[in-house]
């Protein structure tokens, strides 16, 4: 199985700020890789899709980057709806694995 | 608007079955794969397996073989889990999620989440 490895596992930033997840992949998965955030007592939504593809309603200040066993997700001018966790997933390869998440709070 | 809508809450004894049900709603039905994916409360996600809703094939992730079916009722735009012989570990939140017709399995919509609480 592909080990999905994110970091840091919680995060605390100021409104306004950038923050970045990290997500490393164990094996090449050629950015078949997706973000999702989940709000607490919801379902996860799609961020982004192919390692920097934006989901269809995403706010453009969420951006995907990266290739080959790295990625990452960036989220510019942190605001106070972002308050979530968020999960990197791959779908390279069955099964398909998640990282553990990262909550983001606001300090 | 695309909509995934899960069946209510489980509460269940060790050893009885369930079935957990996710109506689709606002697409065709068969054109979009229906996958399951486990997420215990407070913990992380992880993926149990798919459906293809077209031919009615399933694919089982290893730890979910045996005592999981995913079967289709496609007239009624339905995908429906079962899970027999219910253990503790198996009390979760369970998620049906659709793709959206890419040639990659990221999951674009999602159910809101059916409860299984097992417990004796």
């Amino acid at each position: 199985d592909i080990q999905m490895t994110q970091s840091p596992a919680s995060l605390s930033a100021s409104l306004g700020e950038t923050v970045t997840i990290e997500c490393r992949a164990s094996e090449d998965i050629y950015s078949n890789l997706a973000w999702y955030q989940q709000k607490p007592g919801n379902s996860p939504q799609l961020l982004i899709y192919d390692a920097n593809s934006l989901a269809d309603g995403v706010p453009s200040r969420f951006s995907g980057s990266g290739s080959g066993t790295q990625y990452s997700l960036k989220i510019n001018s942190l605001q106070s709806e972002d308050v979530a966790s968020y999960f990197c997933q791959q779908y390279n390869n069955y099964p398909y694995t998640f990282g553990a998440g990262t909550k983001l709070e606001l300090k | 608007q695309i909509q995934l809508v899960q069946s209510g809450p489980e509460l269940k004894k060790p050893g009885e079955s369930v079935k957990i049900s996710c109506k689709a709603s606002g697409y065709t039905f068969t054109d979009y794969a229906m996958h399951w994916v486990k997420q215990v409360p407070g913990k992380g996600l992880k993926w149990m397996g798919w459906i293809n809703t077209y031919t009615g094939k399933p694919t089982y992730a290893d730890d979910f073989k045996g005592r999981f079916v995913f079967s289709l009722e496609a007239s009624a735009s339905t995908a429906n889990l079962q899970i027999s012989n219910l253990k503790n570990e198996d009390t979760a939140n369970v998620f049906c999620a659709s793709t959206d017709g890419g040639y990659g399995d990221w999951f674009a919509y999602w159910g809101q989440g059916t409860l299984v609480t097992v417990s004796s």
